[in-house]
């Protein structure tokens, strides 16, 4: 059974870049077929989908954040990444993985979730 | 980016009622309509996938229908364990796009 975890520091500070990594167990990220995406949600709020990548390391964001973000993959660790650069108050949120399944075209699968606060 | 619209933003139901949630989409999106419950401090689950597909596990108390623009996630007999917050996400294009949620709460 396919699981996601999460990582990272859970404090950043205003302009530097978050940097979260989330660890596949249970699968391989290079079965085909999926897509791996980050989502945050902020506080109280709904869920907004920050992009995702192929294990080929083809990659799609969201326009929203495009310039400040930069998801990557390393297959021999079964591991996917996500770096957002110049972070702001804004930012702060919780981050979560998932597995865009390619069957189901759905989030079938989701890591517990992060929150990350951005603050000095 | 299509816009996902979800109706109502919150209700009241005891448990035993049919409760129904309604998620428009600002264009055609066919049949790519993904429905997710999520609970307090907890990530999303998937209930309900291409519209009226129930994934393994999920109770056939929920039950999804709709194609095109319009779609409605149905709970048949609320339960307990059903108080939740509901997101529809549309899965036709990218970026991928999610209502802004329904919380469903005790009367």
């Amino acid at each position: 059974q396919v699981q996601l975890q999460e990582s990272g520091p859970g404090l950043v500070k205003p302009s530097q870049t978050l940097s979260l990594t989330c660890t596949v167990s249970g699968g391989s990220i290079s079965s085909g077929g999926d897509y791996w995406s980050w989502i945050r949600q902020h506080p109280g709020k709904g869920l907004e989908w920050i992009g995702y990548i192929y294990y080929s390391g083809s990659t799609y964001y969201n326009p929203s954040l495009k310039s400040r973000v930069t998801i990557s993959v390393d297959t021999s660790k079964n591991q996917f990444s996500l770096k957002l650069r110049s972070v702001t108050a804004a930012d702060t949120a919780v981050f979560y993985c998932a597995r865009d399944g390619g069957e189901s075209s759905a989030f079938d699968i989701w890591g517990q979730g992060t929150m990350v606060t951005v603050s000095s | 980016d299509i816009q996902m619209t979800q109706s109502p933003s919150s209700l009241s139901a005891s448990v035993g009622d049919r409760v129904t949630i309604t998620c428009r989409a600002s264009q055609s999106i066919a049949g790519y309509l993904n429905w997710y419950q999520q609970k307090p401090g907890k990530a999303p689950n998937l209930l309900i996938y291409a519209a009226s597909s129930l994934l393994s596990g999920v109770p056939s108390r929920f039950s999804g229908s709709g194609s095109g623009t319009d779609f409605t996630l149905t709970i048949s007999s609320l339960q307990p364990e059903d108080f939740a917050t509901y997101y529809c996400q549309q899965s036709y294009t990218t970026p991928r796009t999610f209502g802004q949620g329904t919380k469903v709460e005790i009367k």
